[in-house]
Formats: structure tokens, C-alpha cells, sequence
């Protein structure tokens, strides 16, 4: 069985350009989550999506950062414009969203560089 | 605002003795607790998840939950050098809420 799937693995941008990540959960996983993680600290929670519904936005910087799931499945999360505090680790994570204590499978992460 | 605690170390035990990393919440209406372990450059992968009072044993590795103090353990038994990594510790509220991590506790395994 596939994992969670993210591209690009690597992105160097400069300040103020727009960067989008891709991810593609683990097949019939409902539940989708956006995490970051800052060098040395936990990931922490972006975006959580049940299917195309977003039920969790709140630690969303909203500004500038959006995330959309269209059709239930894929997900991307953008960034517009980047700032430099934005360089991190952006991790996709899925699950099936079914209990108190089902798992959350990582996908590789994307590293982004600001410039 | 929901936090998770944890030594971020690092921890420096012999091979083949016990390891054990500790973690504190301040939300006493989290659920579920779970164990990642997350090595240099790669993404977290789930050790263990408890959420009952008391021990769960899984292979070398023992979760003990105690929620009337908000303690979270985890032991690891005949540590092996493949075990350093960094050991995030992460609580959840609820269904299928997000995580809330701790900062991990860098391990490492001495031969």
C-alpha cells in the first residue's frame, strides 16, 4: 500500500514569491491534516480536512496562507506571498478519522528555503 | 491553549539498557496519546498510541498513561543504537482531531 505522497520533496524561493505543496493521502483516507515543523520543535497543526471540509482552520495563518481538498482527495496548501519566517518542514499527514485512537500516517514532508 | 512538555535532552543511555522518556500536558480533556519517532531528515512515524490509564507493552517498547497527573511515558527495553532518533511525544483531544506534539527528546543509544 502506497504512502502519503508529497511533492516538491525540496523548494528554494525567494521572499514575497508564491510556493504551493502537493499531497496525496493514502487511499480511502478521509481525514487530511497540514502540519509544520520548525527546526527542533513538533509539528504543529495547520489545517485539518474531513474529506472537502475543512473542520479545523483555526492555526492557519490566513493571510497568506491557503489550502483547498476539491474533491475529497488530493490537497494543496499555498503559500503567497513567502516570507523568510516561513522556512520550515510542511508535513501532509492522513487517516481514516474514525476513532479516538487511529493513526496518523506522515508523508515525507516538503523542506522549504526562503530566500 | 493546549501544551506538551517533554526533556529535549539529550539522553545518552547504554546500549541494551532502558531508556525512558518522559512528557507532561496541560489539557485534562485529551484522549489519546501517541509515541513518534522521528530520525534525522525524515518524517515522524507512530511508536505507540494509549489511552487508558495504566501500561500497554508492545515489543521492547511500554507506554504508561497516568491522567490524574497528565504524565505520559514511554520505556524502551534493550536499547539498540538504531533507536537514537528524536521521540516526539503528541496528545489529541478527541475523533480525529490534530495532534498537539511536544518539542521530542533527542535519544541517544551509546554502544
Amino acid at each position: 500500500e502506497a504512502g502519503v505522497v508529497q511533492s516538491p520533496r525540496y523548494k528554494i524561493i525567494e521572499k514575497k514569491q508564491p510556493v504551493a505543496f502537493w499531497c496525496n493521502p493514502i487511499s480511502g483516507h478521509n481525514t487530511l491534516y497540514w502540519y509544520l515543523q520548525n527546526l527542533g520543535q513538533g509539528p504543529e497543526l495547520l489545517i485539518r480536512y474531513e474529506n472537502e471540509e475543512a473542520v479545523d482552520d483555526s492555526q492557519l495563518p490566513k493571510d497568506r496562507f491557503s489550502a483547498e481538498r476539491l474533491k475529497g482527495v488530493d490537497s494543496t496548501l499555498k503559500i503567497q506571498p513567502a516570507e523568510l519566517g516561513d522556512s520550515a518542514v510542511y508535513l501532509c499527514a492522513s487517516s481514516l478519522g474514525t476513532s479516538g485512537g487511529d493513526e496518523q500516517f506522515f508523508g515525507p514532508g516538503t523542506r522549504l528555503t526562503v530566500l | 491553549q493546549k501544551e506538551v512538555e517533554q526533556n529535549s535532552g539529550p539522553l545518552s543511555v547504554p546500549e541494551g539498557a532502558i531508556a525512558s522518556l518522559n512528557c507532561t500536558y496541560s489539557d485534562r480533556g485529551s484522549q489519546s496519546f501517541f509515541w513518534y519517532r522521528q530520525y534525522s531528515g525524515k518524517s515522524p512515524e507512530l511508536i505507540m498510541f494509549i489511552y487508558s490509564n495504566g501500561d500497554k507493552e508492545d515489543g521492547r517498547f511500554t507506554a504508561q498513561l497516568n491522567k490524574a497527573s497528565q504524565y505520559v511515558s514511554l520505556l524502551i527495553r534493550d536499547s539498540q543504537p538504531s533507536d537514537s532518533a528524536t521521540y516526539l511525544c503528541a496528545v489529541r483531544g478527541g475523533g480525529a482531531d490534530g495532534l498537539t506534539f511536544g518539542k521530542g527528546t533527542h535519544l541517544i543509544i551509546q554502544p
